[in-house]
């Protein structure tokens, strides 16, 4: 079982919709969860972190994670086309040490049509 | 010049050229890394260097060689590479704390170069 399951999608929405992302892992020694958003032709940038359990929302975005359930959630309400990305998930266990150990999902690409 | 930044953003080599890519970041970052993305899969970490050293290389065939001159500076150096090796690379920075302490959790990444290898 890979440590980190995301399904690549695509995932198309109609502009407006409320999207939800996800991913599940299998070390339950993961701590720190991030999701980030990869624009086409472009790296990577943060979009939200969270730790443990619980839910953390910044505008449009709310990230959720479930320990019991080794899932994790992004939901974005109002969808709109300068969302369609590629969101990867991300999660490490330690609290410091190199941003190297972070773990990957594969991305899922979402599109959302105007 | 801000952020992360890689050269060059394409690059088409055969499988006996020698090559380099290289990152340079503004952010004042004490760690950089060597990412590869390919298609349908995760993010696969390749090198680290943290404060000019190298601390991590997770199995990479030598064919990939990093170089890390001083601590705003890394190249990719690439010889004879095989076609599974076309993919993004990607470069990225972080503020690395010395001992403990609360998790800074960013990386910043750079556009990335697309190689393609013949």
């Amino acid at each position: 079982q890979k440590e980190v399951e995301q399904d690549p999608g695509p995932l198309s929405v109609p502009e407006g919709a409320i999207v939800s992302l996800n991913c599940t892992y299998s070390n339950s020694a993961f701590q720190y969860f991030m999701w980030y958003r990869q624009y086409s032709r472009k790296g990577p940038e943060l979009l939200m972190y969270t730790y443990s359990s619980g839910n953390k929302e910044d505008g449009r975005f709310t990230a959720q994670v479930d320990k019991s359930s080794k899932y994790i959630s992004l939901f974005i309400r109002d969808s709109q086309p300068s969302d369609s990305a590629t969101y990867l998930c991300a999660m490490k266990r330690q609290r410091g040490g190199s941003q190297g150990n972070l773990i990957f999902g594969k991305g899922t690409k979402l599109s959302v049509k105007p | 010049e801000t952020g992360v930044t890689q050269t060059p953003r394409h690059l088409v080599m055969g499988m006996t050229n020698k090559k380099s890519l290289k990152c340079e970041q503004h952010l004042g970052h004490n760690a950089m890394y060597w990412y590869k993305q390919s298609a349908k899969k995760p993010l696969e970490l390749m090198f680290v260097y943290n404060f000019k050293e190298q601390t991590e290389n997770n199995s990479v065939p030598s064919r990939f060689s990093p170089e890390c001159p001083n601590s705003s500076h890394l190249f990719l150096h690439l010889h004879t590479l095989q076609p599974e090796d076309s993919a993004l690379y990607l470069c990225a920075s972080s503020q690395e704390l010395v001992s403990g302490g609360r998790l800074t959790g960013e990386l910043f990444f750079g556009e990335g170069s697309r190689l393609t290898v013949l």
